[in-house]
């Protein structure tokens, strides 16, 4: 089992809807987690980051923790095409050093 | 300020040589950190270093490979020699550990190597 585990897509969603992606991961010691988004070609970029249960909010961006699933999500409100890109998820733990583990990512294509 | 700078952007070689990847962190991070990214494994950290020092080697594939950082502003992955499943792209990474370990880190452009 990988230690950070997503999709890897493609998700399509047409223009102006919700994207859901998710992320689970299996060392119950992290503490922090990441989405970082990636464009083609570039490097990862960190768009959003979480470290309490519940809600985040940040524009068009909420990121979803619940930890006693190991789950993680990220809702991108009103895509749109710019939006499309591939996005890794990432957690943290104290167990592994402080060093991010990066799941695979889920490739994210938004339709006009 | 300039973000996380890596050279060269490309490199090819051939199976057998000597390859030398470069990095200058973001100054005043403390954190450096050398990925790997191919389409089959994804994203993966192969060494970082804090406060120059390396702190976790476990992700460095074989002894083909080394890594150093001489100074705070400069840091080298080598790998001798080259073989072809080498080829993929490497990014550096820096962070400040200044505030926990909360801390974003910022990824440098990465350099596509390709190991004929």
């Amino acid at each position: 089992q990988k230690e950070v585990e997503q999709n890897s897509g493609p998700l399509s969603v047409p223009e102006g809807a919700i994207a859901s992606l998710n992320c689970t991961y299996s060392d119950r010691g992290s503490q922090s987690f990441f989405w970082y988004r990636q464009y083609s070609g570039k490097s990862p970029e960190l768009i959003m980051s979480i470290y309490s249960n519940g809600d985040k909010e940040d524009g068009r961006f909420t990121a979803q923790l619940n930890k006693a699933s190991q789950y993680v999500s990220l809702l991108i409100r009103d895509s749109q095409p710019s939006d499309s890109a591939t996005y890794l998820c990432a957690s943290r733990s104290y167990n592994q050093g402080g060093k991010l583990i990066f799941g695979q990512g889920t490739e994210l294509s938004v339709k006009p | 300020d300039a973000g996380v700078i890596q050279s060269p952007r490309h490199e090819v070689t051939e199976m057998g040589q000597e390859v030398t990847l470069r990095c200058k962190p973001i100054s005043g991070h403390d954190y450096l950190f050398w990925y790997r990214q191919t389409m089959m494994r994804g994203l993966e950290l192969l060494i970082y270093f804090n406060n120059n020092v390396p702190i976790d080697d476990s992700g460095m594939p074989e002894d083909r490979f080394s890594a150093k950082m001489p100074n705070a502003s400069f840091s080298t992955l080598k790998i001798q020699p080259s073989e072809p499943r080498d080829s993929a792209v490497y990014f550096c990474a820096s962070s400040s550990g200044l505030a926990g370990v909360y801390n974003e880190q910022f990824f440098g452009p990465g350099t596509r190597l390709t190991v004929l």
